[in-house]
């Protein structure tokens, strides 16, 4: 059973602050890695994509990936009210053929003003 | 451009009707998901169009379900006989050269009662 796992929060954080978000996943096959935010009662939107071990930074996004620990997290800079929102870790497995998003139950995230 | 497109936004289905949901992809798309994500948890995936080729239908949940995509560009997703448990908000999203990285319409909340 392929499993993607997250804290499901709330996370609250000061505005300004730097706000972290964990995923693990269960299976080494795993290539592929995305971080989507969703606001309540919208869908989910594509803010970060990672491939390779490391860092990759966009703006106030940044997103780490560590496979030997089979963890990925996603930091946010100068966290803004606006950034209040779930955040829904997902992976996708190799060798399957296909390009299915296995998603986390997501990390409820609140900026406090 | 434009995004995304599902319709209805809404659908309340009497407990034993038949459903049908409709996903138009961003033009020119090639692949197609359809999820499926019950309150307070991630999306799940349902099955994935290549084209007009259903390339995997591994997490369609009975053979009460049913999707197609007939020319390639528009797709169906059929539920058959609903039951109370398939009330969920489902999830159209497409995706272009890169397969991986899926962009998701505002969803059909289905309520069966």
């Amino acid at each position: 059973q392929k499993e993607v796992e997250q804290n499901s929060g709330p996370l609250s954080v000061p505005e300004g602050a730097i706000a972290s978000l964990n995923c693990t996943y269960s299976d080494r096959g795993s290539q592929s890695f995305f971080w989507y935010r969703q606001y309540s009662g919208k869908s989910p939107e594509l803010i970060m994509f990672i491939y390779s071990n490391g860092d990759k930074e966009d703006g106030r996004f940044t997103a780490q990936l560590n496979k030997a620990s089979q963890y990925v997290s996603l930091l946010i800079r100068d966290s803004q009210p606006s950034d209040s929102a779930t955040y829904l870790c997902a992976v996708i497995y190799s060798g399957a053929g296909s390009y299915q998003l296995t998603f986390g139950k997501g990390t409820k995230l609140s900026v406090i003003p | 451009g434009a995004g995304v497109s599902q319709s209805p936004r809404y659908k309340v289905a009497k407990r034993g009707q038949d459903v049908a949901l409709r996903c138009d992809p961003i033009s020119g798309h090639v692949s197609l998901f359809w999820y499926q994500q019950a309150l307070g948890q991630g999306p799940e995936f349902l099955t994935y169009f290549q084209n007009e080729a259903q390339l995997d239908k591994s997490g369609l949940p009975s053979d009460r379900f049913f999707a197609e995509r007939p020319e390639g560009s528009v797709s169906t997703l059929k539920i058959q006989r609903t039951q109370q448990e398939d009330s969920a908000v489902y999830l159209c999203a497409s995706s272009g050269d890169r397969a991986n990285e899926q962009f998701f319409g505002p969803g059909t909340r289905l309520t069966v009662l």
